[in-house]
């Protein structure tokens, strides 16, 4: 199963909002409602920041948001603060019962 | 606390086979699903495989599938991930994830990683 495909960087200053696109297919992203979002910090492990496309776990920030409009999602991330530098993955369920990453966006935090 | 934490990386020689573990604390580990996802250095999150809260059903990645098996034991606490013909390309941080609560296709709580080094 092909990789999901994200931009490989994005920037913004503080205060802005940011978006950044997860694009699939109708095996993936768009047959399914199960996209997540992670956010990876230098040298960390991956923290969950939106489930099931739009859901926001407890204790993240409701600065993130996710949507889906059919094969494609979005993260966005409004009133960007420096601690939201990191890299971005996005990941669905797919029809061979697996899931499948994208390749990861870089977020700069201008 | 919800915790994971991975051991077994090492640097191990392509064509040997290599067990990681991945010891859970914290919560009820008999009730939830695992996953391995590995991470190749400098590049992106790729998934591995994911086992069910009992052990009845598994899936892999192509990447892995013949070679890898996933398994766990509920007395212990502890997923498994035994590795064989292992090769180059196999060379990655590897994490352990549990599934949500909600369905088992997110990853809730990561470990930090265990590293995996395939080299003659």
């Amino acid at each position: 199963h092909s990789a999901l495909t994200q931009p490989a960087s994005v920037s913004g200053s503080p205060g802005q909002s940011i978006t950044i696109s997860c694009s699939g297919s109708s095996s993936d992203i768009g047959g399914y409602n199960y996209v997540s979002w992670y956010q990876q910090h230098p040298g960390r492990a991956p923290k969950l920041v939106i489930f099931d496309s739009s859901n926001r776990p407890s204790g993240v920030s409701d600065r993130f948001s996710g949507s889906k409009s059919g094969n494609t999602a979005s993260l966005t991330i409004s009133g960007l603060q420096a601690e939201d530098e990191a890299d971005y993955y996005c990941n669905s369920y797919t029809s061979s019962s697996a899931l499948v990453f994208g390749g990861g966006t870089k977020l700069t935090v201008l | 606390q919800l915790q994971l934490v991975e051991s077994g990386g090492t640097v191990v020689q392509p064509g040997r086979p290599l067990r990681l573990s991945c010891e859970a604390s914290g919560f009820p580990f008999s009730s939830y699903g695992m996953h391995w996802v590995r991470q190749a250095p400098g590049k992106g999150l790729e998934w591995v495989a994911v086992i069910w809260y009992d052990g009845s059903s598994k899936y892999y990645a192509d990447s892995v599938r013949g070679r890898f098996t996933i398994s766990r034991d509920n007395s212990k606490n502890t997923l498994y991930l035994q590795m064989n013909s292992v090769r180059v390309e196999d060379t990655a941080v590897y994490y352990c994830a549990r599934v949500g609560v909600r369905n088992h296709w997110y990853l809730d709580i990561w470990g930090r990683g265990t590293l995996v080094s395939v080299s003659s």
